[in-house]
């Protein structure tokens, strides 16, 4: 049973393009849920989906985007990279019903330069 | 503003010991779930020991139980027998109402041999 799976692992990009990261959920999670973890401190909440729509999200401008597919998996978009997105990206899924069951990927290593 | 608070950057022990790391919280909600995750250097989050608020009884799981003080917002985990694989970053994260993980600053622990 594959756990949580993110792709790519590390990526480096410039100032002003943009970046997809996806995110496959362990097997029979629905929720997947994205952090960002900047070097040296605990991970931020960016958003969360549930049957492909967005249900919360946390204090993170416009640029950060998101979709949900019908089979659960997930992407993270980041439009005009700012040095300061340059961190770890954490992907973590759950099912709906289970708060306390929540699954992480090993993230994304994003590098802005 | 729901917080979670780690106030030990860094901690050192020798192999065998035992080691308590502290975390307090500050939430109005009465119901939640409170967690302690291990993020060694491969950077996956690895879920150690969760408490649900409305459980009087510490949680326990093999080497790592909880202390969890309810009424001061307390919630420090001990590490028995420390072992050398027990090194990594410890977070300390509550769960809220909208299912976002609240996390602390994180305590970086090292087992020395």
């Amino acid at each position: 049973d594959a756990g949580v799976t993110q792709s790519p692992t590390h990526l480096i990009k410039t100032r002003g393009q943009q970046v997809t990261l996806r995110c496959s959920p362990k097997s029979g999670h629905d929720t997947v849920s994205w952090y960002q973890q900047a070097l040296g401190q605990g991970p931020q909440f960016i958003f969360q989906y549930y049957e492909e729509e967005e249900r919360q999200r946390g204090n993170f401008p416009d640029r950060f985007s998101g979709h949900q597919f019908p089979n659960y998996s997930s992407e993270l978009n980041v439009n005009a990279l700012l040095l300061g997105d340059s961190a770890l990206y954490l992907c973590a899924s759950r099912r709906t019903v289970n708060t306390g069951e929540l699954f992480f990927g090993e993230g994304s290593r994003l590098t802005v330069l | 503003a729901q917080t979670v608070t780690q106030s030990q950057p860094e901690m050192s022990v020798q192999e065998a010991e035992t080691v308590t790391l502290s975390c307090t919280y500050d939430t109005s909600e009465n119901n939640y779930y409170l967690f302690w995750y291990k993020q060694p250097p491969s950077r996956q989050m690895i879920l150690v020991i969760r408490q649900e608020a409305y459980k009087q009884q510490n949680a326990t799981e093999n080497r790592f139980s909880v202390n969890f003080q309810k009424a001061a917002k307390s919630f420090s985990l001990k590490i028995s027998d420390s072992q050398l694989g027990d090194t990594a970053m410890y977070f300390c994260a509550f769960v809220d109402s909208n299912y976002q993980l609240i996390w602390g600053a994180g305590t970086k622990l090292i087992i020395k041999p």
